[in-house]
This record gives C-alpha cells, structure tokens and sequence, in this order.
C-alpha cells in the first residue's frame, strides 16, 4: 500500500531565503508525482507535475525534483515571499490505478 | 474562467439531516473524484467514477452515496451526517489516463 509523508509538517522561514519541502513514497510504481498548494479553507491548485520519466520540472521560482529509486521528491522554492505562504501538498499517481495517493502537507509561513 | 464548480461553497446541516453536495465540470473529463479533508490531514478519496462506472473506496462509509448523471455533473450524498462528518469536500476531475487531476475550491460542511 502506497504511503506518502512529508517533512516537515510545519516550516517557518523569513523572507527571501531559499527553501526546500520534501516527500517521500514507499512505493516507487507510479505514474507521476504532483505538488499541490493549499490556501486555508480552499481548494487544491496545481503547481508541478513530473512524470515518472522525468527528473525535474520548474515553474517561475519554483522547482520539483523526482527520484523513484529512492521515493524521493523535493519542491525547491526560490526567494521566498509571504505570499508563498499556504500548505504544500504532494500526491503520487498510481501506475495501476486513477487514484492519487497524497502527505498530509507541509504548512509553510513566510515572515516578512 | 472556473472548470470544477462546487456549490455550495459553505453548507451548514443537522445532525442527521440529509444532505447534498454538487459539483460540476467543463473540461469534459471522464474522470470525477470525492475527496473527504478534514483539518490538517491529507485528502481522503471517497470514490471516483470513470464515465459511469463507480469505484468506491473499501472505507468509504455507507452514509456517504455518490450520483453523475452525465459526464458535467456528480453528486455527493451525505445520508445522516453525524458530528464526524464536518470537513472540507473536495470535487476534482481527470482525463482518460487522469495524467493531472483539477481540483474545484470544496465545499466546507458543517454538522451542528
């Protein structure tokens, strides 16, 4: 049964540093690995996709790395800002379901 | 412009009172998701339809039904909400292989 966790649960870093959250899955079939943010009382919105094939995927100040051999991904965030402050979620895509497995977040505050 | 559109946005029920949860989408997707978040926590899916072929969760509780009567719209079911049930519900929708998964804003429900 696929597993996913993130640490840390909880990051709060001050403005303009550099930062990394991580996740990490026990099963390594997966189709592909999404990063999600999470405003408080919103949805879900979509930051960066990686398929399994590929090793990184950057968006603006962001970028997402995938290692399936050790079940790794990180989400790097460039030069923070207080408005990157939300919960960061990530959910792997099973080979051989529709399902997305997801952690329970990392929440991250951004000083200023 | 909105592609998955939950309403309503906030919902307040009864202990015990029926209640039901809308989501629709315009992307055309196969595939339409519930998802359960409670505070904190990772999503939990509920269910997920791929056309009209319905997959529940083997922990899905009975109180919770799930209706798409065509491909825009599903219905979740909360048959008698109980104090447990109050939690963010998220619709989210895929394509044939579900490669990326959108998510709608949730409805945020609340069991007085």
């Amino acid at each position: 049964k696929q597993e996913v966790t993130q640490i840390p649960a909880a990051l709060s870093v001050p403005e303009g540093e550099n930062l990394v959250l991580n996740c990490s899955f026990t099963d390594s079939a997966i189709y592909n690995l999404q990063w999600f943010r999470q405003d408080p009382g919103k949805g879900l919105t979509s930051l960066l996709l990686i398929q399994s094939s590929q090793r990184e995927q950057t968006s603006g100040r962001l970028n997402a790395s995938l290692d399936k051999s050790s079940g790794r991904s990180t989400l790097y965030i460039a030069a923070s800002q207080p408005g990157d402050s939300a919960t960061y979620l990530c959910a792997a895509l099973m080979d051989s379901s529709y399902k997305l497995i997801f952690g329970s977040g990392t929440r991250l505050l951004v000083r200023p | 412009d909105a592609m998955v559109i939950q309403n309503p946005r906030y919902q307040v029920t009864q202990f015990g009172k029926p209640v039901t949860l809308s989501c629709s989408q315009t992307l055309n997707h196969n595939v339409m998701y519930w998802y359960q978040q409670k505070s904190s926590q990772a999503p939990k899916l509920l269910f997920h339809y791929y056309d009209k072929d319905f997959n529940n969760e083997a922990d899905t509780p009975d109180n919770f039904q799930s209706r798409r009567p065509n491909t825009s719209f599903c219905f979740l079911d909360i048959r008698s909400p109980g104090l447990g049930d109050a939690a963010m519900y998220l619709c989210a929708t895929g394509g044939p292989r579900a490669d990326t998964q959108y998510f709608g804003p949730g409805t945020r429900l609340t069991v007085l």
